[in-house]
């Protein structure tokens, strides 16, 4: 157990709709990645947060956005969810730089 | 578009060493290399970390040459368990980038 937790664990959506997903990061640490994970594939960074800031991105449209709150959770937002965004979400807390520690996931199907 | 990448797979008997060596020709200068094990449905977990040179924990070994363009996971006397889907992770152009992801099959 690495003390990161997401909920929910799983989530059914149909296209068009909108998605929050929630991270509690590890206590202590300030810094939360989140990752999007298809099936059979390596994670693919989405962005990172660091002291409620925005501090480094992938290759992900807007629809993709992100907060971090005082208390260093975070949530992931996706709007007009595509058929392709179906994945499981994961999170990953860390102090900047150092040994990301990773939640069990979020598993969002799209319909 | 430089990619991160490993071998797709290998197999390996019980007790042996295995090494996986991950490609990474577009890492930032400043960048750790961070190994993890994913099993299914879980999310992955941490390894070992390195920056240069070699590092040794109770599981595993990372070798890193002078150049930082690949490193090797050293994972000694491997048992059944050990059976995943190994990813390096590094950093650079700003982004962090898991590398393709080796899946390793342990053979009794």
């Amino acid at each position: 157990e690495t003390g990161v937790t997401q909920s929910p664990t799983h989530l059914i959506k149909t296209r068009g709709q909108q998605v929050t997903l929630r991270c509690s990061s590890q206590s202590g640490h300030n810094t939360v990645s989140w990752y999007q994970q298809a099936l059979g594939q390596g994670p693919q960074f989405i962005f990172q947060y660091y002291r409620e800031e925005e501090n480094g991105r992938g290759n992900f449209p807007p629809r993709f956005s992100g907060l971090q709150f005082p208390n260093y959770s975070s949530e992931l937002n996706v709007n007009a969810l595509e058929l392709d965004d179906s994945a499981l979400y994961l999170c990953a807390s860390s102090l900047i730089e150092n040994e990301q520690f990773f939640g069990p996931g979020t598993r969002l199907t799209v319909l | 578009l430089a990619k991160t990448t490993q071998p797709i797979s290998m197999d390996s008997y019980e007790g042996q060493e295995v090494n996986i060596t991950c490609s990474h020709n577009n890492i930032a200068t400043n960048d750790y290399i961070t190994w993890y094990q994913q099993f299914p449905s879980q999310g992955p977990r941490f390894i070992i970390q390195g920056y240069k040179t070699k590092v040794t924990n109770e599981v595993a070994s990372l070798f890193i040459p002078a150049d930082r363009k690949s490193s090797t996971l050293s994972l000694p006397r491997v048992s059944l368990s050990d059976t995943a889907v190994y990813y390096c992770l590094t950093f650079g152009n700003e982004k962090l980038t898991f590398g393709t992801g080796t899946r390793l099959t342990i053979i009794p």
